[in-house]
């Protein structure tokens, strides 16, 4: 099983939709999670930090991290064409290093 | 925020020549720095972690000597691709990371080297 699991899609879904993200991972020692939105031939941005369980709200976007069942979501409000990327999740326990999913490619369509 | 800056962020070079990639945290101290690789819609591939002041750790399958890595300062990193060949054409990324418990303890990213190898 990899340490990390992400639908590589791609996603479509028509422009004002809502998008649910998602991650899962084996190692519970796991604290802080992030999401990168990657745009192509781009550097990854990060654009969502959330350390244990809970939910981030930033704008349109909300993270959502469950460590009961090692589980990541993030959502994306009233999808626009300009959040058509790839999105990364990644996440690390102090002291080790980071383990990116291997992202999922999102089309939102005019 | 956190910036990390990439250069040059494209170069085309001979097969055989060597390529150096200049990787820099403008705004923060990177105690650790990444170097991944990435083919075309495929995912980030680490290539090796860089600590300040001492010897990069590679992952396997990736040559040490083909790919040198320097971590000079607290904000500077470099990738040094030795004899490139065109199976070295790919897009390099850079990432930075602060101390642990610092405010720049996510990874940052570098908008990334195309290195294109004739």
């Amino acid at each position: 099983q990899k340490e990390v699991e992400q639908d590589p899609g791609p996603l479509s879904v028509p422009e004002g939709a809502i998008v649910s993200l998602n991650c899962t991972y084996s190692n519970s020692a796991f604290q802080y999670f992030m999401w990168y939105r990657q745009y192509s031939r781009k550097g990854p941005e990060l654009l969502m930090y959330t350390y244990s369980s809970g939910n981030k709200e930033d704008g349109r976007f909300t993270a959502q991290v469950d460590k009961s069942s090692k589980y990541i979501s993030l959502f994306i409000r009233d999808s626009q064409p300009s959040d058509s990327a790839t999105y990364l999740c990644a996440m690390f326990s102090n002291g080790q290093n980071f383990v990116f999913g291997p992202g999922t490619r999102l089309s939102v369509l005019p | 925020g956190a910036v990390v800056s990439q250069h040059p962020s494209r170069v085309i070079c001979k097969s055989g020549t060597s390529v150096k990639i200049e990787c820099r945290s403008l705004d923060f101290q990177a105690t650790t720095m990444f170097w991944y690789r990435q083919f075309p819609k495929k995912s980030l591939m680490l290539m090796a972690t860089s600590n300040e002041g001492s010897k990069a750790t590679y992952e396997q399958g990736v040559e040490k000597d083909k790919f040198l890595i320097n971590h000079a300062s607290l904000t500077l990193s470099t990738l040094t691709v030795t004899s490139a060949h065109p199976e070295d054409s790919s897009f390099y990324i850079c990432s930075a990371r602060g101390a642990s418990g610092s405010s720049y303890n996510e990874q940052f990213f570098g908008p990334g080297t195309r290195l294109t190898v004739l």
